[in-house]
């Protein structure tokens, strides 16, 4: 089974709309860290967000945001204001830290954005 | 900054042919990570060093794999006898305090290994 979930292989919205990117991850430990990253056309994988888990607020980082939902292991990413060059594969990744063998980032297969103009 | 810096950014090898990659870490990243990319598999961890030492290497196939980190500027990977499924994208990636709140890893353009 999958640690980390991404259910959406392709996405694809018109230009200046929001947009959400599921995501959803297994893990035992009670700290736990949450990552968000962009591959761009020419292969670059770009950090975006992060959130820590023991943090309640929902991290925001210019227009890019997560829906934080710890109950269902559950964090989404939201981009507001899209641009085409959002297009992009999108990653999310998990990092536990107190679990063995698992003190890495551990990638979902991604979710590819397609912004129309 | 100069980012992480990978070379080559392509390497095209015979099978059985011996191939090394190489990185250089952000300036005063502790924690180095090699991870490969393929289209069936998606992005899998081989193995990452703090401060040098071998911390994970649980992500390597056994026998043809190595990596090393012979100082704090450099890390490379080798691979023995490359077969075709060698045939990916090779990242390495650099956090600045992996064992504490800087965390985040930052990577490099990738070196796209082609075995024929």
């Amino acid at each position: 089974a999958q640690k980390v979930t991404q259910t959406q292989t392709s996405i694809s919205v018109v230009e200046k709309t929001t947009v959400t990117m599921d995501c959803v991850y297994e893990t035992r430990d009670s700290s736990y860290f949450l990552f968000w990253y962009k591959q761009t056309a020419s292969g670059e994988i770009v950090f975006l967000i992060r959130q820590d888990s023991y943090k309640k607020e929902n991290a925001t980082v210019g227009h890019y945001s997560l829906n934080f939902q710890k109950p269902k292991s559950s964090i989404g990413l939201i981009i507001t204001a899209t641009q085409i060059e959002d297009s992009a594969v999108y990653f999310c990744a998990m990092r536990e830290p107190y679990t063995e063998g698992a003190d890495r980032l551990t990638f979902g297969k991604g979710t590819q954005l397609i912004i129309q103009p | 900054n100069a980012g992480v810096i990978q070379t080559p950014r392509h390497k095209v090898t015979g099978k059985g042919q011996e191939a090394t990659l190489w990185c250089e870490p952000i300036s005063g990243h502790s924690a180095v990570f090699w991870y490969r990319q393929t289209i069936v598999q998606g992005l899998e961890f081989l193995t990452y060093f703090r401060n040098q030492a071998p911390i994970d290497d649980s992500g390597m196939p056994k026998e043809r794999f190595s990596a090393q980190m012979p100082n704090q500027s450099h890390s490379t990977l080798k691979i023995q006898s490359t077969q075709p499924q060698d045939s990916a994208v090779y990242l390495c990636a650099s956090s600045l305090d992996w064992g504490g709140g800087q965390n985040t890893l930052y990577f490099g353009a990738g070196t796209r290994l082609s075995v024929l």
